[in-house]
């Protein structure tokens, strides 16, 4: 079946350091979206991705999703603590309601 | 406009009860969600649901596991006769329409745990 797995599945940093995480799908992807759920918290979304290429910034955030559809990144610049959390990723499957979601990014952020 | 609603937030049963989760998802959403996600894990799709109706459960265990939307009132995930490998926190999500590409919103979550 579909999976979408995403590396690292660990990220420590320092405060101000850049951070890369990237989603990687074994089937073409509609679009892709991502969350961040923060410790003890639960998933809030951040963004969507649609269209092959497309690249969009939210502040110190940047997501790309690749020319085959198939992947996607997020790179944060110059991290702050308050990034802390996991980033996932999920894509819908061909022809259903079902997103699946990404193994997940853990970024810590030290001070 | 309040988000998504899920109670209670922490259940505690004993092997072999019965769990009831209820979410109520944000006004105007007719589109209901339901994750599963163990510790230091990803989410696990479970069920998809519209008002009254069953739209994809592929996710969700044949037995002892059902799902309900009715036309008044919260969803409902039951879980029947609860065993240790149910321990997880279960999320819901609504969102505005049902097809692929719109933001779900989620709830806080409720954290099972199987005694």
């Amino acid at each position: 079946g579909q999976q979408v797995m995403q590396i690292p599945q660990y990220q420590h940093v320092q405060e101000g350091e850049d951070f890369t995480t990237y989603c990687n799908s074994s089937t073409t992807l509609s679009n892709i979206q991502w969350y961040k759920q923060r410790p003890g918290g639960h998933p809030v979304f951040l963004i969507q991705l649609v269209k092959s290429g497309e690249v969009k910034k939210q502040k110190r955030l940047t997501f790309q999703f690749g020319e085959a559809k198939k992947n996607s990144s997020l790179h944060i610049t110059a991290t702050q603590t308050t990034d802390v959390g996991t980033y996932f990723c999920a894509g819908p499957t061909s022809g259903t309601y079902k997103y699946i979601f990404g193994t997940g990014t853990r970024l810590k952020v030290l001070a | 406009n309040a988000g998504v609603m899920q109670n209670p937030r922490h259940l505690v049963r004993r092997r072999g009860q019965e769990a009831r989760l209820r979410c109520s998802p944000m006004k105007g959403h007719s589109h209901v969600y339901w994750y599963r996600q163990l510790p230091e894990e990803g989410l696990k799709f479970m069920v998809y649901l519209q008002k009254e109706n069953i739209i994809d459960e592929s996710g969700m265990p044949k037995e002892r596991f059902s799902a309900e939307f009715p036309k008044e009132g919260p969803s409902i995930l039951r879980i029947q006769q609860v065993v240790r490998g149910d321990s997880a926190a279960y999320f819901c999500a609504s969102s505005a329409q049902g097809s692929t590409g719109n933001e779900q919103f989620f709830g806080p979550g409720t954290r099972l745990t199987v005694l």
